[in-house]
């Protein structure tokens, strides 16, 4: 079964600052996709980022970018220029693409990013 | 924003009692999802529908059931409340379950907050 793991629990940054949100997972498959969701305090979950394994260039989202790296199974988030806005929880993700029960997201359990003016 | 409404935002229930959660798209988007979140689990997928009246289980199924009579709306009853269903209920909308660009990302709502006493 394919599993995520978010070591931090929490993490701080200062606003102007970056930072860097870890995650890995485990997988036999070659095919997938992993996602970074941001839950601010309303509770809603909004897309951040999406990366395809297939894919060797890393994902980026204006101050948001990935650290893809296949092998290690690793794909963390890098916030650039943190803003006071960026404060949340944040949720790495993983979905198969290759045949039966591809639809599932898989979570990590979350990383609550706090942003200090 | 896709558009996702959840109803109702906030219920408060006894154990014993039915409860039926009410999630409504105008996106016209084929598959829907329910998930709940839990503090250390991050969300877990209950059941999800791949069109009208096609519906299926999640992981954590047990005690839920779900209806799709029209493309827009699905349905989350739980037959019999119970305390461990006290929880973050999440719909999740996906134009498709196959990468096409993008279109298999999962787009959530608001979330419904569910205490069962």
């Amino acid at each position: 079964a394919q599993t995520v793991t978010q070591s931090q629990p929490e993490m701080s940054v200062q606003e102007a600052e970056t930072v860097t949100l870890s995650c890995t997972y485990d997988t036999s498959e070659s095919d997938y996709y992993l996602f970074w969701y941001k839950q601010p305090p309303s509770r809603q979950m909004i897309l951040v980022i999406r990366q395809e394994a297939y894919k060797q260039q890393n994902a980026t989202e204006n101050r948001f970018s990935v650290n893809f790296q296949k092998a290690a199974k690793s794909f963390s988030l890098k916030i650039s220029d943190s803003q006071l806005g960026d404060a949340a929880m944040y949720f790495c993700a993983y979905r198969r693409n290759s045949g039966g029960s591809n639809y599932k997201l898989t979570f990590g359990k979350g990383t609550l990013l706090t942003v200090n003016p | 924003d896709a558009g996702i409404t959840q109803s109702p935002r906030h219920k408060v229930t006894e154990t014993g009692t039915p409860v039926t959660l009410r999630c409504h798209q105008t996106e016209n988007h084929r598959y829907m999802y329910w998930y709940r979140q839990d503090p250390g689990h991050g969300l877990r997928l209950i059941h999800y529908s791949y069109g009208v009246k096609d519906t299926d289980k999640g992981e954590v199924s047990d005690g839920y059931s779900v209806s799709r009579s029209k493309t827009e709306d699905f349905l989350l009853t739980l037959e019999s409340a119970t305390s461990s269903q006290t929880s973050v209920y999440f719909c999740a909308i996906s134009e498709s379950m196959w990468s096409a660009g993008g279109t298999d990302t999962q787009y959530f709502g608001p979330g419904t907050r569910l205490t069962v006493l």
